[in-house]
């Protein structure tokens, strides 16, 4: 089955400075890709995702890029904010089964003012 | 819309008593799942459905029960618990008009002694 990994466990950046987390998955058929946030508390949401037949996305301060071949894609976070502190999650699924996302370990950002 | 809702949000059993998180969402979604979440992770699998009447097993699925007799409800039963049950559990939901968006719940926090 899928397997999903992702560094760092832990991230600390000034804050305006940009923040990157890593992801690389195994299973070859693999091609919806989604970046979820958790705030403490609460559930995790979806700030963006991308499909196998883009290489990259951008959504304001938030950007992902996927190399296929390679198997690993990223979450890039630029101009950071304290608000932005917060646990990313990566995930892998099948498109139209988004319902059995399979999660990284997630990656706790601390963007210190 | 409420979205999707969890009760309790808080919960703790003895080994070996059984309980059932409840699990609703109100924006008429064919897919739900429920996940664990434990510290360094991710979020697990559990089950999930596609649809009234029909559930599958995920990454994670001993010990847990589900059915879905309704659209809306997606309940998740401990038959007898035990202390690995010791978890955060999130719920989630999704629909062919939510473009592969996942919606989780706030989560309910479970402790088994």
């Amino acid at each position: 089955g899928e397997n999903v990994e992702q560094h760092p466990s832990t991230l600390s950046v000034q804050e305006g400075d940009s923040a990157v987390i890593k992801c690389t998955y195994s299973d070859s058929a693999s091609n919806y890709f989604p970046w979820y946030k958790q705030e403490l508390g609460k559930g995790p949401q979806l700030i963006i995702d991308i499909r196998s037949n883009v290489g990259e996305k951008k959504d304001q301060r938030i950007a992902v890029t996927l190399n296929k071949t390679a198997k690993h894609f990223s979450l890039h976070i630029t101009e950071t904010q304290p608000e932005d502190s917060a646990v990313y999650f990566c995930a892998a699924s099948i498109l139209g089964s988004s319902y059995k996302l399979i999660f990284g370990s997630g990656t706790r950002l601390l963007v210190r003012p | 819309n409420a979205g999707v809702t969890q009760t309790p949000k808080f919960q703790v059993l003895k080994t070996g008593q059984s309980m059932t998180l409840q699990c609703a969402q109100d924006m008429n979604h064919e897919y739900m799942s429920w996940y664990r979440q434990d510290p360094g992770m991710g979020l697990r699998l559990i089950h999930y459905s596609v649809g009234a009447g029909i559930t599958d097993q995920g990454e994670v699925p001993n010990g847990y029960n589900v059915s879905r007799s309704t659209t809306e409800d997606f309940p998740l039963r401990l038959l007898s618990a035990a202390p690995s049950q010791t978890s955060v559990y999130f719920c989630a939901s999704s629909g062919k008009d939510s473009r592969e968006t996942q919606y989780f719940g706030p989560g309910t926090r479970l402790l088994v002694l």
